[in-house]
Formats: C-alpha cells, structure tokens, sequence
C-alpha cells in the first residue's frame, strides 16, 4: 500500500523567511498525484499546491514550490517570505488511479516575527 | 465558507445517543467523502460516495451509517458510539475523474465528544 511520510512533526520560520516542509512517499506506480494541504486552526482544510508526477517541471504557486524527485519519491514543499497567515498544519498527499488519496501525519509550522 | 458547509461544528454525545453530522457541498460536484481526522494520525478516509453510489467503504464498523440522498448532500448517522470515536469528522467533495487528477475541497469539519 502506498505510504506517506512527514518527518517533521513540528516547524518553525521567521516571518519574511523561507522554510522547506519534507515529505517522502513510497509506491511501485509511475502515474499519480501529490498535493500539499494546508489546515489553518480554524481547521478548513484547503489545497496548497499539486503536482502531476507525468510533469519534470516543479509546481509552483505565489510564494509556495515544490522540489519533486520522483526517482528519490520526495515532495518538499517551500514557502518563500513566510507570513503570519502561513501559519497552519501542512498536510503531504497521494493519490492515483488505483488509490484513494493517502495523507501523511501533518506538519505543524509555527510563523514568529 | 460558501463551498462545503458542515453541521454542527461541535457535538458532544453519550454512548447511548443518535445523532447526524451533515454536510452540504455547494460546487457542483459528483463525488463526497468522510474522513476521520484523530490526533497524530494520518486523515482516515471512511466513505466514498460518487454519483449518489457508494463506492468505498473502509471497513468503518457499522455504528457509522452514511446516506447519500442526492449529489450535493452527505449525512453520517452515528449511534452507539464509542469514546475512542471522538475526532474530527470531515467531510469533502470532487469531481470524479477516475485518474486521480482532481482535487478534494474540504469542509470546516465536526468535532465530535464521545462521552
């Protein structure tokens, strides 16, 4: 079965900072999907970014990116001048066609000025 | 919080009780989901609905009950739970595309108390 990890149960980042979320994944399948959650405290959780595993070039959106390594099976999430408002539970996920979306354990990151 | 709506955001209930979580998704799609969210712990995903049909159950024991009336809306009927059962219930809703593509919108979720 497909796993998702996150080693970092907690991070923290100075506000203008830039801090990098890890999360490793292991599966025999070459066609899926990852995506970074985002669950701020007031717990809607809402998309991040995604990536298509079929595309070399790293997503990117605003102030988030993504370093994919599909042969390393690494999704590290970047979040560039860090705000206040990025504070939150950052979740790593998988899906395919052959998978229900699988997510990791979160990371939590703290944002202080 | 226009897009998936749940209710009631809190509920506090004995062993014995019977209670709905409801949830309302207002984007058009075809597809709805229950997750359970406990502590430390990965999101657990419980049922799957799409297209009004059930389409995955993980093997949830039987004191949750879902119910699909129609596309927009998901209800989760709970009785005679147990305490271990409080969590955060979420419920979430996609199109379906069969690849894997499309993207889950969360709602607010329910934070349950089994006393």
């Amino acid at each position: 079965a497909q796993t998702v990890t996150q080693s970092q149960p907690e991070m923290s980042v100075q506000e203008a900072e830039t801090v990098t979320l890890s999360c490793t994944y292991d599966t025999s399948e070459s066609d899926y999907y990852l995506f970074w959650y985002k669950q701020p405290p007031s717990r809607q959780m809402i998309l991040v970014i995604r990536q298509e595993a079929y595309k070399q070039q790293n997503a990117t959106e605003n102030r988030f990116s993504v370093n994919f390594q599909k042969a390393a099976k690494s999704f590290s999430l970047k979040i560039s001048d860090s705000q206040l408002g990025d504070a939150a539970m950052y979740f790593c996920a998988y899906r395919s066609a052959m998978t229900k979306l699988t997510f990791g354990t979160g990371t939590r990151l703290q944002v202080t000025l | 919080e226009t897009g998936v709506t749940q209710t009631p955001r809190h509920l506090v209930m004995g062993m014995t009780n019977k209670k709905s979580l409801k949830c309302e998704q207002h984007l058009g799609h075809n597809a709805m989901y229950w997750y359970k969210q406990s502590a430390k712990k990965p999101l657990e995903l419980m049922f799957v609905y799409s297209l009004e049909e059930r389409v995955e159950n993980n093997s949830v024991p039987s004191r949750f009950s879902p119910e699909c009336p129609n596309s927009s809306h998901l209800f989760l009927h709970l009785h005679t739970l147990q305490p271990e059962d409080s969590a955060l219930y979420l419920c979430a809703s996609s199109w379906t595309s069969g690849s894997g593509a499309e993207t889950q919108y969360f709602g607010p979720g329910t934070r349950l108390l089994v006393l």
